[in-house]
């Protein structure tokens, strides 16, 4: 079935280095969203995207994280100069429409060392 | 603040019991609540979407309810089995949120021993 594609599936980096992950949408879907996973399940809201264009970043970082979505290309989730906090699991997710119908990815494990 | 509080954090049950797991949002202005699972390692799968006027809704051994109200939420699991060990989340998007941002809980982590 379709699914939501992650790269990689981990990542490890050292403290102050770039880390940049990627993400493929189900073919059709206009939205996509980008979680972080810390500790104890905690889910993170980081940003949101119709199409190419950038609708909710109230949860990214913006000093250290940027984030784009261009067509015909993975999206991705850079990460500036990472610190030892940013390690977690980053998910993806994507849906048709609004508010329903989330496909998540299986996530990229980033640690930073 | 919107918020998406679950209880309990952790549940450890026989097989083949029925169990309950709790989820509460601090403001009634939702566009829908959902329910994921969560294996180890893996993403999330949705199990069940209510919207905001619904009551409930079904699949399987599943039950998931809707109470705006008190702003609560509940899971039923019938006749539990050792494959529905997992993390539940429940996930809420709250009205006026931009394009579906999910709001989660904290998880329920689910053990059902044979």
């Amino acid at each position: 079935g379709e699914e939501v594609a992650q790269t990689p599936k981990h990542l490890v980096r050292g403290e102050g280095q770039k880390a940049k992950l990627y993400c493929a949408p189900i073919k059709g879907h206009s939205y996509v969203f980008w979680y972080q996973q810390v500790l104890k399940n905690e889910f993170k809201f980081l940003i949101s995207f119709q199409n190419e264009n950038v609708f909710d970043e109230t949860g990214m970082p913006k000093e250290r994280f940027s984030a784009k979505c261009l067509p015909n290309s993975p999206c991705s989730l850079e990460i500036q100069a990472t610190k030892l906090e940013d390690s977690a699991v980053y998910f993806c997710a994507s849906s048709q429409v609004q508010g329903a119908g989330y496909t998540f990815g299986s996530g990229t494990r980033l640690t930073v060392v | 603040k919107q918020e998406v509080t679950q209880i309990p954090a952790a549940l450890s049950v026989p097989e083949g019991e029925n169990l309950v797991l709790n989820c509460s949002f601090t403001d009634s202005a939702i566009y829908n609540l959902q329910w994921f699972r969560q294996d180890p390692g893996k993403g999330l799968t949705s199990l069940l979407l209510i919207q905001s006027s619904q009551r409930e809704q079904t699949s399987g051994r599943l039950n998931a309810s809707l109470d705006k109200s008190s702003g609560r939420s509940t899971l039923y699991i019938a006749a539990s089995q050792p494959g529905d060990s997992a993390t539940y989340l429940c996930a809420v998007v709250y009205g006026g949120t931009s394009y579906g941002k999910l709001t989660f809980g904290q998880g329920t982590i689910l053990t059902v021993h044979p």
